[in-house]
């Protein structure tokens, strides 16, 4: 069971649509962080959520955090090819996992032409 | 510089060698991390070191066995490894093993076990 659940598992869009991908747990975090990974390569951080009701914007990417910091979600605007790949939400702090990043499943993301 | 080096990129084992993947990093991070991913999954963690101290170990097989000659470098070495075994592994640090824990990746070694 995945303390971190995320949603869609997948999804298929054009360029130019807007998506919005989300990540919950039962579980209060420190920290939450959003990754983005492409095939055979390692995850690259995107941004550290810290604070409850925290929004951070990375260019067309908003990032939010919930305000008992125990959900988040990632809002792309006008969606482009090169914002394909796998996104991970991974979540730090909690009182029995102090240390360890806890990963949800993945949200693979297609943007088409 | 973010940056986390991995080396071998890929790498492809009998189940009688041993080898060993290695990581370096120059953040002055603290902690560093072993993962472990198969495919369209997330990564899973195998071992972390914190200030050179293995500190946790996720009930790995001996057959994996960690190292952290310093601060900056962390192997893994392997011996003895299973088809099963064969997968993503991605080296990771942070500034520490606190509870933010923010950590960045290098881009991973390819392990096929034949």
């Amino acid at each position: 069971t995945q303390l971190l659940e995320q949603s869609p598992q997948f999804l298929s869009i054009q360029e130019g649509e807007n998506l919005t991908v989300y990540c919950n747990s039962s579980s209060v975090f420190s920290s939450l962080q959003w990754y983005r990974q492409e095939p055979g390569e390692g995850p690259v951080l995107l941004v550290t959520v810290v604070t409850g009701g925290e929004v951070k914007k990375l260019k067309r990417l908003t990032f939010q955090f919930g305000d008992a910091r125990k959900d988040s979600s990632l809002h792309i605007t006008a969606a482009q090819p090169g914002d394909t790949g796998l996104y991970l939400c991974a979540g730090a702090g909690t009182t029995d996992s102090w240390g360890k990043l806890q990963f949800g499943a993945g949200t693979q993301v297609v943007v088409t032409p | 510089d973010t940056e986390v080096t991995q080396t071998p990129k890929h790498l492809v084992m009998g189940m009688t060698n041993k080898k060993s993947l290695k990581c370096e990093q120059h953040m002055g991070h603290r902690a560093m991390y072993w993962y472990k991913q198969k495919a369209k999954k997330p990564p899973e963690l195998m071992f972390v070191y914190s200030y050179e101290k293995l500190s946790i170990n996720e009930s790995v097989p001996s057959r994996f066995s960690p190292e952290c000659p310093n601060s900056s470098l962390l192997n893994l070495h392997l011996h003895a490894l299973q088809p099963e075994d064969s997968a993503l592994y991605l080296c990771a640090s942070s500034q520490d093993r606190d509870r933010y824990t923010e950590a960045f990746f290098g881009q991973g070694t390819r392990l096929t076990v034949v």
